[in-house]
């Protein structure tokens, strides 16, 4: 079963911070992070996994609640460059052995 | 390091035509897979392998065949291609459970079939 990502889409304005969320009702071992621009293959963004943790780098950062079987990505301070679809995608044993269930995507437009 | 190769890019196929999807890695990784992306529906999994000799079937596995005889290459077969198998197709692989690591993805093969 595909996991539920929220918003759909979200326009922003350069400098505007951002959360997507992802939850799914199946128990999780992982949940990874990709964006993709139009036209092109998904660009792996970051991992986390079962033990709850928090990433980042830059200013995108990401956090995985395992017991609500949830994870959000943060942007923050948006550039022009962040626009794309954003996907999450778990992984319900090892770091993804079993290939990934991805959801339906989240389209992010920051505008100048 | 050419990274995560798939061809062709682009195909057009007529209805009851087989083919095969060549995708191939030069990263040494032991997790490879297939997906398919149409509109509005995210990506979804066909196939998937975590090592040569051994394949699973993931959530969209009908009219679709896969092998996997060595570590670098993941061939995905269309037995008799359908008009609801006109999708962009990626292929992705990656290390086992690195903790930092994710799916590297080819560029896509876009199908049509007619």
């Amino acid at each position: 079963q595909q996991p539920v990502q929220s918003p759909q889409a979200v326009i922003l304005r350069e400098g505007e911070d951002a959360v997507i969320n992802c939850s799914s009702s199946k128990a999780l071992y992982s949940v990874h992070w990709y964006r993709q621009k139009h036209g092109e293959a998904p660009i792996f963004l970051m991992i986390l996994l079962k033990g709850g943790e928090q990433k980042g780098h830059d200013k995108i950062s990401a956090s995985f609640n395992e017991k609500k079987q949830q994870s959000s990505l943060y942007l923050t301070a948006s550039q022009l460059s962040y626009s794309g679809t954003y996907f999450c995608g778990t992984g319900h044993s090892g770091g993804g052995a079993d290939g990934l269930t991805f959801g339906k995507g989240t389209h992010l437009i920051i505008q100048p | 390091n050419a990274g995560v190769t798939q061809t062709p890019k682009f195909q057009v196929l007529k209805t009851g035509q087989s083919m095969t999807l060549q995708c191939a890695q030069d990263m040494n990784h032991e997790y490879m897979s297939w997906y398919r992306q149409d509109p509005g529906m995210g990506l979804r999994l066909i196939h998937y392998s975590v090592g040569a000799g051994i394949t699973d079937q993931g959530e969209v596995p009908n009219g679709y065949n896969v092998s996997r005889s060595t570590t670098e290459d993941f061939p995905l077969r269309l037995l008799s291609a359908a008009p609801s198998q006109t999708s962009v197709y990626f292929c992705a692989s990656s290390y086992s459970d690195h903790r930092d690591y994710g799916y590297t993805f080819g560029s896509g093969t876009r199908l049509t079939v007619v």
